[in-house]
């Protein structure tokens, strides 16, 4: 069975700092891969997409980027952190199997809880 | 474009009575959509899924949605609310991109409170 992990789990970080999540899916191979951030009483908004390895499409303007330096993991990074950063992060994998009753289906991870400071 | 709206940000209901959570979307074409039940501090959680096979749709822990064209909801219910119910609920719909990376739109959200 599939698996999606995210780390760390929670996080403080000062104003101006660099910051680095890291989620990891096992079970399959060549998914899609999402970042959405959840901010205080509000919905999701889907920061960041991926297809494949090296290939990052972003969603809205930001001081975040993302990166997916192998199949199956998809980091989302800041060089320096905003207050208005602080959130929950959530990573969310997608199966590209080609069939259209499974493609937009998505699978949260745990989650990461980002207070900035 | 599609859009989703929950008509109530917030539910309660005692343990034992039935659930209703209402739905409404907006879509240029025929949807897939969703509910995905968050606890607090955790990620989402897939109840359902409506992808056109059947308009009732039967999800984990008991609950189902019924998709309705004619009034375009799809309103997630459950017979007897148990207190393990309690938490975030939300609708969402697909813009069906198939083959490539699909875009969710979520709905702002209902939270459950199931009282004794």
């Amino acid at each position: 069975s599939q698996t999606i992990h995210q780390w760390p789990a929670t996080l403080v970080q000062p104003v101006g700092s660099p910051l680095s999540l890291e989620c990891t899916v096992e079970g399959t191979s060549n998914p899609n891969l999402y970042w959405y951030r959840q901010a205080a009483g509000r919905g999701l908004q889907l920061l960041f997409y991926s297809v494949g390895i090296g290939q990052i499409s972003s969603e809205v303007p930001q001081n975040l980027s993302a990166s997916r330096p192998q199949d199956r993991q998809f980091i989302l990074s800041s060089k320096k952190l905003l207050l208005s950063d602080s959130g929950f992060y959530l990573c969310a994998w997608g199966d590209r199997s080609g069939r259209a009753v499974f493609t937009d289906t998505q699978y949260f991870g745990p989650g990461t809880r980002l207070t900035v400071l | 474009a599609q859009s989703v709206t929950q008509l109530d940000s917030h539910v309660s209901v005692s343990e034992g009575t039935p659930v209703l959570l209402r739905c409404n979307y907006s879509s240029s074409y025929s949807p897939s959509l969703f509910w995905y039940v968050q606890h607090p501090n955790k990620g989402l959680q897939l109840l359902l899924k409506y992808t056109s096979a059947a308009t009732l749709v039967k999800g984990i822990n008991g609950f189902e949605a019924e998709f309705k064209k004619s009034e375009t909801s799809f309103h997630l219910t459950k017979p007897s609310a148990h207190m393990s119910d309690a938490a975030e609920y939300f609708c969402v719909v697909s813009d069906g991109s198939t083959g490539t990376a699909s875009k969710l739109t979520f709905g702002t959200g209902t939270r459950l409170q199931v009282t004794l």
